[in-house]
Formats: structure tokens, sequence, C-alpha cells
């Protein structure tokens, strides 16, 4: 099995730009979630889905949009890229209920200038 | 909302020394997970503790849950180069629809 894969691994972006960070998961969990690491911060929870169709708000969801039409893939849009949003970002994905660990992906390193 | 604060931010210690890091909830919490993530990589699930006063051993880490469900330690003896990394910890809370809080993390370095 693949796990969670996230593509790309690394990205570097203008000012105003958009893009779309991929992610998929084929051990069929229910529950995808995107976090943004930084430095000193912690993992921070940025939008979450406890199922296909149905997504919510994390922590820190603003300049992010997310999507989930099938169980596997949770993709993450960054509307207008700004030099906040700099960051390393790590989806994860764990099956349903209470006390599941996540899985993680590799990350995507994107850098904003 | 619920914040999960952890201690120390660093950790230098020489090999052979014993490391802990410490987590702390503003909230009761229904479960407490620990992650380690290795430089340049992703975090990857240690364990997890469900029960008040759990303790739960993983050769020379020793986790233990809080009696009152708001903190949790990790403890590592004797510690070895391939313990370096990033510790975190992650509280759940029975209301939160599955959401995992996480700690700032511990990024523990070892001294050879």
């Amino acid at each position: 099995n693949a796990g969670v894969t996230q593509t790309p691994k690394f990205q570097v972006l203008k000012t105003g730009q958009s893009m779309t960070l991929q992610c998929a998961q084929d051990m069929n969990h229910e529950y995808m979630s995107w976090y943004r690491q930084d430095p000193g911060m912690g993992l921070r929870l940025i939008h979450y889905s406890v199922g296909a169709g149905i997504t919510d708000q994390g922590e820190v969801p603003n300049g992010y949009n997310v999507s989930r039409s099938t169980t596997e893939d949770f993709p993450l849009r960054l509307l207008s890229a700004a030099p906040s949003q700099t960051s390393v970002y790590f989806c994860a994905s764990r099956l349903q209920g209470s006390n599941q660990p996540q899985h993680f992906g590799d990350g995507t390193r994107l850098s904003i200038l | 909302g619920q914040q999960v604060m952890q201690i120390p931010q660093y950790q230098h210690v020489q090999e052979g020394e014993d490391f802990t890091t410490y987590c702390n909830s503003s909230t009761t919490l229904s479960n407490i997970q620990w992650y380690k993530q290795r430089p340049g990589g992703h975090p990857v699930f240690l364990i997890q503790l469900v029960k008040s006063g759990e303790v739960k051993k993983q050769k020379r880490l020793t986790f233990q849950f809080g009696e009152a469900k708001k903190n949790s330690s990790l403890h590592i003896t004797a510690t070895q180069t391939t313990d370096v990394g990033t510790y975190f910890c992650a509280g759940q809370r029975g209301t939160s629809y599955g959401k995992l809080t996480f700690g700032q993390g511990t990024i523990l370095t070892v001294h050879p």
C-alpha cells in the first residue's frame, strides 16, 4: 500500500498565484485532514473531512479551500497565495471513530515569494 | 478553543541521558496521542493513551496520562542518537468530532 501520497513535494509560487496541493490515500480511510507546520507552532489544522462530500474548517482555514468528492482524494486549494502561507503542509488520514491514529503523507514544502 | 501546551520547546542531551517532554491541555481530553517526526520527515504515530492515570511503555519510552486527563508526559530513558527528532502530543476531546489539537512539539537533540 502507498498509504498517504502528497504531490508535489516542493513548490515555489509568486504572491497572488493559485495552486492545488494533492492528497490521496488508499487505505479506505473516512477521515482526512490538512495541517500546516510552522517553526515553534506545531501542526495546525486547516480543514478536515469526515467522509466524501463533507468538509469542515479547522483552526486556520482562511485562504484555503477543500473538497472531498471521493473517499480517496482530498485536495487543498490556495486561491491567491500570500507569503504568510509559506509553510510545510501535511495531509493525514485515519479510520472514523475516536482513538484512531493518523497516518501522515510526506508533506509539501511550499514557498511563496 | 482547546489549547495544548507542550514544554520544553528544545532539549539538548548527551547520549545516555534521560529526556522528558510534558503536555498540558486547557480542557479534559478523551485521549491523547504521541507522534515522532524525524528531521525532514513526517509525523509518525507512537502511541495512544485513553484511561485516566494510564502508563504505557515501549522499550525505553514511557508514556503517562494524568489522573484528570488534562496532562501527559513522554519519558525516554538513556537516549540514543536514533531518538533525535520532534515529539508531539495531540489531544482529542469527546465533542471535537475527531479533531486532534497538537502541542507545539519538543525538538530533541542527542549529542554522541
